[in-house]
């Protein structure tokens, strides 16, 4: 059974520009959760994916999008990046629809710095 | 508005000894709780949960205990080791929200066991 991944590691971009976030759950997770971790903070909810359609959403603004597709992978994108955006963002899989008391795998999660 | 509070930003305990960290909640209408552990570039791994229906849950040597009147719950890790070092977060939910409660994170506490 392989972990949950997401590329790429680090990215570096500038304000206003638009990123793409990559993960690959766990085989057979049917739900998969993105947070943002900013620095000295415990991982925010930005949303949830079940079985391909949005599940639930935080408190972030609509230029926080996301997609999942059947083979397990998901994407988190984020458009108009401000300085704020900066974080370490983070996905998470499990295998049921209520994901928060099902087990949630984490990703070791992608570092972005908006400059 | 802080609904999870870690306020011991960190806790430095000798190998061997017990560690007790500690988590307090503002709102009522979370019922399940749970805590994770993170290394450094490495994502959150979870470690044990409760409900609100008990007050106590073991888990070889971690327990967690759960004063619902008080709204505060503690991991105990008894005996604390050297790769017990990490940062371990609180997290609590409400069991039947379904996507209207998201997981909220503390802000972490991180934990250091010296050999």
């Amino acid at each position: 059974e392989t972990g949950v991944t997401q590329s790429p590691t680090h990215l570096i971009k500038t304000r206003g520009q638009q990123v793409t976030l990559r993960c690959s759950s766990q085989s057979g997770h049917n739900t998969v959760s993105w947070y943002q971790q900013a620095l000295g903070q415990g991982p925010q909810f930005i949303f949830q994916y079940y079985r391909e359609e949005e599940n639930g959403r935080g408190n972030f603004p609509p230029r926080f999008s996301g997609l999942q597709f059947p083979n397990y992978s998901s994407e988190l994108n984020v458009n108009a990046l401000e300085l704020d955006d900066s974080a370490l963002y983070l996905c998470a899989s499990s295998l049921g629809r209520d994901a928060f008391t099902d087990t949630q795998y984490f990703g070791p999660g992608t570092r972005l710095t908006v400059l | 508005d802080q609904q999870v509070k870690q306020n011991s930003p960190s806790l430095s305990v000798q190998e061997g000894r017990i560690s007790i960290l500690n988590c307090d909640y503002t709102n009522s209408m979370f019922d399940y709780f749970l805590w994770y552990k993170k290394y450094p570039a490495e994502g959150p791994t979870f470690l044990i949960s409760i409900s609100s229906i008990k007050d106590k849950n073991e888990d070889g040597r971690f327990t967690v205990f759960l004063n619902k009147s008080a709204k505060h719950l503690s991991l105990h890790i008894v005996p604390s080791q050297p790769g017990d070092s990490a940062v371990y977060f609180c997290a609590a939910t409400r069991s039947s929200g379904g996507s209207n409660y998201k997981l909220t994170f503390g802000k972490g506490t991180l934990l250091t066991v010296n050999p």
